[in-house]
């Protein structure tokens, strides 16, 4: 039982440059997530999906954009990386209303 | 909106004593709080939650605590060992869409 996957685990970039953060479930949870975390700043979120087919934005979604591709995967993309997306970023996901997250292992993300 | 701080970035205790990590919230309104341990190189993981309608609510070693009126809850881990060193974030649920809001996290530092 994997839980929730994310792939890379690390990635750098160059300014300018694009790139898509993968993200799947196998729990059948209806809502999915990602978020970033800088240092000192806590879980910031940038967009989620509560349920398959729909998506919104969260507090901080500049510069990203999200597909909800299936009920299991639910992608970021970075369409012209900055060093300000430097960042971990974490997926999640949620059975719905009152249900605890479930989180990935993270992705490291540099933009040089 | 909501939002959630935690009141000490840094805890640090001794190996067998009792550790209170304490969070505060601003929105009446949210009826659903989780506490999540955060692991070096990890993603966030589930400890415990507590509904709007419960003051207090038991696990393994941790108790938390919620103060409706002063919008204050807290986090108790009894016997704290050296596995318990890692970052600990409340969250909120603040009813829209089951999205959580994040406090910026204490680190906690378990001493022998």
């Amino acid at each position: 039982n994997a839980g929730v996957t994310q792939t890379p685990k690390f990635q750098v970039l160059k300014t300018g440059q694009s790139m898509t953060l993968q993200c799947a479930q196998d729990m059948n949870h209806n809502s999915m997530y990602w978020y970033r975390q800088d240092p000192g700043m806590g879980l910031r979120l940038i967009y989620y999906s509560a349920s398959e087919g729909t998506t919104d934005k969260g507090e901080v979604p500049n510069g990203y954009n999200v597909s909800r591709l299936n009920k299991r995967e639910f992608s970021l993309r970075l369409e012209s990386a900055a060093p300000s997306q430097t960042s971990v970023y974490f997926c999640a996901s949620s059975p719905g209303r009152l249900g605890g997250y479930t989180f990935g292992s993270g992705t490291r993300l540099t933009v040089v | 909106g909501e939002s959630v701080g935690l009141h000490l970035p840094t805890l640090s205790v001794q190996e067998g004593d009792n550790s209170i990590i304490n969070c505060a919230y601003s929105n009446s309104a949210s009826d659903y709080f989780i506490w999540y341990k955060q692991e070096s190189g990890k993603g966030p993981q589930f400890i415990i939650d507590i509904r709007s309608n419960m003051d207090k609510r038991q696990g393994q070693r941790v108790t938390v605590l919620l103060n409706k009126t002063v919008k204050h809850l807290s986090l108790q881990i009894a016997a704290t060992q050296p596995g318990d060193s890692a970052v600990y974030f409340c969250a909120a649920d603040t009813g829209t869409a089951s999205k959580l809001t994040f406090g910026t996290g204490t680190r906690l530092q378990v001493t022998l």
